[in-house]
């Protein structure tokens, strides 16, 4: 069975501080990783994906995730916060089992001026 | 350039009574995810479609709950007989084909409010 974990419901700070957003998944097969970005009252669209090759995978809005087998892990982060970056952010999972990613509770990304 | 497209965006409903979303995909998807989302509790899947046939419902409620993707149309959920605990965020997502490496694309959501 897969499942994500995303540590930490809020993260807040500076703008111009890095950004660090946990997750951690479960997977009994090698899993392909997700990060949307939600802003308020709208859908999810996708920042970045993990699908095979390079463990290091660049997104948009200047953002990447590593890929550590060895941690279970795909956190994400950005050098610099904007304001702009302020959102509710899922990391999802979904393994060679199932067609259907399992998101994260999501973390809301607080950025301070 | 049309994505995954759903309405109505806000829909409320008195106890009772039912709702219905709907959810074109993006052209050229066949599969359709729904998800509903809860203050607090992120994205809870409910059913996977391709057109005329329910791949996985596994996550719809036993009760109350349908969805169909006919072979002409918008994908359907429909809540009947709602009650205030069905208030939510519904959110549909479409992919080209089945596959677990695929990106899913979501829509702007249907937010359900039950009076």
């Amino acid at each position: 069975a897969q499942s994500v974990t995303q540590l930490g419901s809020h993260v807040s700070v500076s703008e111009g501080a890095l950004v660090l957003l946990r997750c951690n998944y479960s997977s009994s097969v090698p899993p392909y990783l997700f990060w949307y970005v939600q802003y308020p009252n709208q859908g999810l669209q996708l920042l970045l994906k993990y699908t095979t090759g390079a463990t290091l995978v660049k997104g948009i809005n200047g953002f990447e995730a590593e890929f550590k087998k060895s941690e279970t892990s795909f956190h994400l982060t950005k050098p610099s916060a904007h304001m702009s970056d302020a959102a509710e952010y899922f990391c999802a999972v979904s393994d060679g089992g199932s067609y259907i990613p399992t998101f994260g509770r999501g973390t809301s990304l607080i950025v301070h001026p | 350039n049309a994505g995954v497209m759903q309405n109505p965006r806000h829909l409320v409903r008195r106890r009772g009574q039912e709702a219905r979303l709907r959810c074109s995909p993006m052209k050229g998807h066949s599969h359709v995810y729904w998800y509903r989302q809860l203050p607090e509790e992120g994205l809870k899947f409910m059913v996977y479609l391709q057109k005329e046939n329910i791949i996985d419902e596994s996550g719809m409620p036993k009760e109350r709950f349908s969805a169909e993707f006919p072979k002409e149309g918008p994908s359907i959920l429909r809540i009947q007989q709602v009650v205030r605990g069905d208030s939510a965020a519904y959110f549909c997502a479409s992919t080209e084909e089945g596959g677990s490496g695929n990106t899913i694309y979501f829509g702007e959501g249907s937010w359900l409010t039950v009076v």
